[in-house]
């Protein structure tokens, strides 16, 4: 099946220092790809939807300047968490669906951890 | 709103055991359901939907009967393997079959031993 690739798979940083997470569909093109966060022991909550060639849609609640999303290739979406800080450590997942057809079926990424001191 | 609720876990079974998860939903329409699975180091895989009630998704042996009476959406197996430890989610989409906005349950995870 399709395949979606994020990187890093985990990263460790230091309070106030930005990241950035990459998510890529390897086999497919994909206009619109979904921005999760997990916190342990709870449900995937969508955070934002990424659009190739515009802005971001975030869900409400979620700070825009804190979470940037980039979305500049039909392949690539990007989120980075800007100054982050121990609160924002969690489980970031993409996901994206075939801009192609099909079945229409959204494939996720295997996920990135990210811990911040 | 829209809410999944399931089971806690993690459910530890052995292999050839017969394997229920429970999952209800709280919607204010017509979801569509899903069953997601995620094997160790790998991403969410779609495991099987059902789109509107009395529909039963099936595969790899699993199965799931959206079930309106009852707001569930139980995944059961007949005789699991232990290829099948794994973490199971299950989830809802009120905006149709494509679903865009995944409302997610906080997953069950499986362990089947020898």
């Amino acid at each position: 099946g399709a395949v979606v690739s994020q990187h890093p798979s985990w990263v460790i940083c230091k309070s106030g220092t930005s990241v950035k997470i990459e998510c890529r569909s390897l086999d497919f093109q994909a206009t619109t790809m979904f921005w999760y966060r997990q916190f342990p022991k709870q449900s995937l909550m969508l955070m934002a939807t990424s659009n190739e060639g515009s802005k971001a849609t975030y869900e409400q609640g979620v700070e825009k300047d804190k979470f940037l999303i980039n979305h500049a290739s039909l392949t690539l979406s990007t989120l980075t968490v800007t100054s982050a800080h121990p609160e924002d450590s969690s489980f970031y997942i993409c996901s994206a669906r075939d801009a192609g057809g099909g079945s229409g079926e959204l494939f996720f990424g295997e996920g990135s951890r990210l811990t911040v001191l | 709103g829209d809410s999944v609720t399931q089971m806690e876990g993690p459910v530890t079974l052995s292999e050839e055991a017969f394997l229920t998860i429970n999952c209800t939903y709280t919607a204010t329409g017509y979801p569509s359901l899903f069953w997601y699975v995620q094997y160790p180091g790998e991403g969410l895989q779609l495991l099987l939907k059902a789109t509107k009630a009395d529909d039963k998704g099936s595969n790899k042996g699993f199965e799931a009967t959206y079930r309106k009476e009852t707001t569930s959406f139980h995944l059961e197996k007949g005789s699991v393997q232990v290829s099948d430890s794994a973490v199971y989610f299950c989830a809802l989409n009120e905006e149709g079959g494509g679903g865009n906005k995944l409302t997610f349950g906080t997953g069950t995870q499986l362990k089947v031993e020898l």
